[in-house]
């Protein structure tokens, strides 16, 4: 099976960084991946689709980007609702494995 | 508006079983796939199975594979999950979400709110 290594596990920024998050997969997956963002208690937020498409309504200072098998989402000025577990999924095929997740805190 | 109601969490003793609901509105259920994608306390987003639109094709993580059985019911705009010889490294909280498209290798674009199941002696 295809793993998804995401990295760093947490991170600690403050209001106005730029930030960068990756996941590598062990195999090629095209650009079949997608990101998401968690806050305890709120169910997950698609924020990226196709490695590099933004959701409708996720503010613009969200991007992904792809460069064969490793995939950023960058967040390109921290804001304080920003503070949450940021996670990546390839879906090209089953099965539809997640990163281990990134911990985003807001210094 | 899409909205995704998840139902049938609770305890369970080990090697018992639950079954999970999930009633979705919003949007015309028996064209997307679906998925469950659960979280264990303290760890990361794990997927666990996958339908098709029609139902006809299925897909399970190697962890629930053999023990769990997703279904859906087009009519009722219903999701299933039924969880047979449960562990307790299966008490998370579990997610119903819907893929953007008609077949299982997709993204999830809504997610319902959860429902906690907690397997216990």
């Amino acid at each position: 099976d295809i793993q998804m290594t995401q990295s760093p596990a947490s991170l600690s920024a403050s209001i106005g960084d730029r930030v960068t998050i990756t996941c590598r997969a062990s195999q090629v997956v095209g650009h079949y991946v997608a990101w998401y963002q968690h806050k305890p208690g709120i169910p997950p937020k698609l924020l990226i689709y196709g490695a590099s498409i933004l959701q409708v309504g996720v503010p613009s200072r969200f991007s992904g980007s792809r460069s064969g098998t490793d995939f950023n989402l960058t967040i390109s000025s921290l804001q304080p609702e920003d503070g949450a577990t940021y996670y990546c999924q390839k879906y090209n095929t089953a099965p539809l494995s997640f990163g281990g997740g990134t911990k985003a805190e807001i210094k | 508006e899409v909205q995704l109601l998840e139902s049938g969490g609770g305890l369970a003793q080990p090697g018992g079983s639950l079954r999970l609901s999930c009633v979705a509105t919003g949007f015309t259920f028996n064209i997307y796939a679906m998925s469950w994608v659960r979280q264990a306390p303290g760890k990361g987003l794990e997927w666990v199975s996958s339908i098709s639109d029609d139902g006809a094709s299925t897909y399970y993580a190697d962890s629930v594979q053999g023990r769990f059985i997703i279904s859906r019911d087009n009519s009722k705009n219903t999701l299933f999950l039924q969880m047979n010889s449960l562990r307790a490294e299966d008490t998370a909280v579990y997610y119903c979400a819907k893929a953007r498209d008609s077949f299982f290798e997709s993204y999830n674009d809504y997610w319902g709110q959860g429902t906690l199941v907690t397997v216990s002696s």
